[in-house]
């Protein structure tokens, strides 16, 4: 199973809401990752987890909040987004973090709308 | 900061014509890899290349690396329209052990 899945596939939310992206690998990948895509843009790093714990943060606003609650599941907690963080959130795993050549499986993604 | 340029950001072919597209780096990269975005998709995984001047193929696809693997280019023989989407190069910069995204090449086929 070389598959990543993401929930829900859309969601739409108010600046007041709060609301959670999940995202699932059953590869035995130890290394999960959370980007921000805008439209006619790379893929943009949020955060990077490495066997469970969070290794990476690029200095993402803490209205977004990830999770790692075991190997194969992250998180992505929103709370109080603004429009502006309308984007596509794709979910990537990788057997491990490193520059060792490690591929990356991306999952669908959820695109979100913040109104 | 991180940077890995990709050129062109865009382009127009007629089926059966060839496309390439260009990566490069001011810093070395430890390796290279591809990815292919259909619109509406996310990226796949297309291809890595790890040593200085490397080349790959995968059918019509050619993926070189540069012999200062500061550079890397992707190939198309005869596009198909199969081959419509956004290609990323992405490259781990020695030292960063997360990938760094080119802006990618946007490639459209008309039959």
């Amino acid at each position: 199973d070389t598959e990543v899945t993401q929930t829900p596939k859309h969601l739409v939310m108010g600046m007041t809401n709060k609301k959670s992206l999940k995202c699932e690998q059953h590869m035995g990948h130890r290394a999960m990752y959370w980007y921000k895509q805008k439209a006619k843009k790379p893929p943009e790093l949020m955060f990077v987890y490495s066997y469970e714990k969070l290794s990476i943060n690029e200095s993402v606003p803490s209205r977004f909040s990830p999770e790692c609650p075991n190997s194969s599941l992250l998180n992505l907690h929103l709370h109080a987004l603004q429009p502006e963080d309308s984007a596509l959130y794709l979910c990537a795993s990788s057997q491990a973090l490193g520059e060792g050549g490690n591929e990356q499986y991306f999952g669908p993604g959820t695109r979100l709308t913040v109104t | 900061g991180q940077q890995v340029m990709q050129i062109p950001q865009y382009q127009h072919v007629q089926e059966g014509e060839d496309f390439t597209t260009y990566c490069n780096s001011s810093t070395t990269l430890s390796n290279i890899q591809w990815y292919k975005q259909r619109p509406g998709g996310h990226p796949v995984f297309l291809i890595q290349l790890v040593k200085s001047g490397e080349v790959k193929k995968q059918k019509r696809l050619t993926f070189q690396f540069g012999e200062a693997k500061k550079n890397s280019s992707l190939h198309i023989t005869a596009t198909q329209t199969t081959d419509v989407g956004t290609y990323f190069c992405a490259g781990y910069k020695s030292g960063y052990s997360t990938l760094t995204f080119g802006k990618g090449t946007m490639l459209l086929v008309s039959p």
